[in-house]
């Protein structure tokens, strides 16, 4: 399968600790996104790579939240201190520049209890 | 910042019949316009997509949606459903590079 892969699937954490999602996008795909969905709402933009450049974050990205891409490839997104609102789906998309179609992964749902 | 309205959160119809679905966004300025379709259990998949030209789009699956500029709407049609056309429907707009998604709309197909 050659789409954006995503990892773990679904992850339960106690309040309070911290998690780590990977996203293995497209691999001739330069640009990479990071939304967050919760339950009735589309998915909403979090934050953006070109290449291994974190360019923009929305401010739904409290500093508990990073992210990184190194060598332009894969990237994780880190959520720290987690508390419940913080249960969402978290998506990883791709694309290229040229084209702007975005391609999704399937989620990591993240349940904090 | 721009928003998108989609008009109904949860459609119910029969195999056969025809499909609208209402997308409404508040951006003035040159957009790029998509709708986003995901079956229970799998991705967001790109089902159709507008960036210029003509304002009519076919997509896949028999999916059509028209771009009308002075209304700020993007429709979604397909004159004869199946079964399998159940699935949550997002209508998304983006100026540059990311994308503002809808609310999304349930479509319950009953065969």
């Amino acid at each position: 399968d050659t789409g954006v892969s995503q990892d773990p699937r679904h992850k339960i954490t106690k309040r309070g600790q911290n998690v780590t999602f990977r996203c293995d996008p497209i691999s001739e795909h330069n640009r990479l996104y990071w939304y967050r969905q919760t339950l009735g709402q589309g998915p909403e933009f979090l934050t953006y790579f070109q290449n291994e450049a974190q360019l923009e974050k929305s401010r739904l990205l409290s500093d508990r939240f990073s992210a990184e891409r190194p060598k332009g490839s894969f990237s994780t997104l880190e959520i720290q201190r987690t508390e419940q609102g913080d249960s969402a789906m978290y998506l990883c998309a791709s694309s290229l520049v040229e084209t702007r179609e975005a391609f999704f992964g399937q989620g990591t749902r993240l349940t904090v209890v | 910042a721009q928003s998108v309205s989609q008009h109904n959160h949860h459609v119910i119809l029969s195999e056969a019949a025809s499909l609208e679905l209402g997308c409404n966004y508040s951006y003035g300025g040159t957009v790029n316009l998509f709708w986003y379709v995901q079956y229970p259990g799998q991705h967001l998949q790109l089902l159709l997509k507008y960036f210029s030209g003509d304002p009519l789009v076919k997509g896949i699956k028999g999916f059509e949606a028209e771009f009308i500029k002075s209304k700020f709407s993007f429709n979604l049609r397909k004159p004869s459903v199946q079964w399998s056309d159940t699935a949550e429907y997002f209508c998304a707009v983006s100026y540059d590079y990311k994308l503002s998604f809808g609310a999304g709309t349930t479509v319950t197909v009953r065969a």
